[in-house]
């Protein structure tokens, strides 16, 4: 059972939109910056988004990220089929002392 | 370019030893964390415990905390992960991690390619 809850899956068609949730506490998403991972299959996870919106350099602006309350959004736009991959949330969770990760989210671009 | 890599996946028995490596290069190595995240099969991201190679400073998730040993060597940009014993349930792959940011609210970048480690007797 992961601190922080995703939905297992999400799907949307080429070109369209999708939105993955990351819902947590004032423990860790409500206190901290939270930071998202794509982890392409038999990949190692690769940083999207940091400090809640900041995108790496590389990263395209397709990717961003918002956070209210104790909850975080990873959003991507104009989705490609090579999109497809596991997402991930994740932040510090200051009664654990401890960075935390959500389940994870597959996308499936159909 | 900033990177980490890792050694090269192991298969082992249980109840045997196993050390694995991820050197830094890129970057000065005793300035950033180092993490190291557990993915078993099919399975999500455990974070395990965390160093900074200046210092050895280290600390553990609970759930790992006993388990596994986590060091480094900073005069090879190196760090460590080793287990005295190893279990069936250790089958997994295990990523390092650089920490950018502070401890506590960071982001992991850049990841290293992952070590799989299979204990089977």
């Amino acid at each position: 059972q992961s601190v922080l809850t995703q939905p297992p899956s999400v799907s949307a068609a080429p070109g369209q939109k999708v939105t993955i949730s990351c819902s947590g506490s004032s423990s860790n998403i409500g206190n901290n910056y939270v930071s998202w991972y794509q982890q392409l299959p038999g990949t190692a996870p690769k940083l999207l988004i940091y400090e809640n919106n900041k995108r790496p350099s590389g990263i395209p602006d397709r990717f961003s990220g918002s956070k209210s309350g104790t909850s975080a959004t990873l959003g991507i736009t104009g989705l490609q089929t090579g999109d497809e991959a596991d997402y991930y949330c994740g932040t510090w969770d200051s009664s654990l002392s401890a960075p935390v990760f959500g389940g994870g989210t597959k996308l499936t671009v159909l | 370019e900033v990177q980490l890599v890792q050694s090269g996946a192991e298969v082992k028995k249980p109840g045997e030893s196993l050390k694995i490596s991820c050197k830094g290069s890129g970057y000065s190595f005793t300035s950033y964390w180092i993490g190291w995240v557990r993915q078993m099969p099919g399975k999500g991201l455990e974070w395990m415990g965390i160093i900074y190679p200046g210092d050895s400073d280290t600390r553990y998730s609970p759930s790992f905390q006993g388990q596994v040993t986590i060091s480094a060597d900073k005069s090879i940009s190196t760090a460590y992960l080793q287990w005295s014993s190893l279990k069936a349930s250790d089958t997994a792959m295990y990523y390092c991690a650089r920490l950018k940011g502070n401890i506590a609210g960071g982001w992991f970048d850049p990841w290293g390619q992952g070590t799989l480690v299979t204990v089977s007797s």
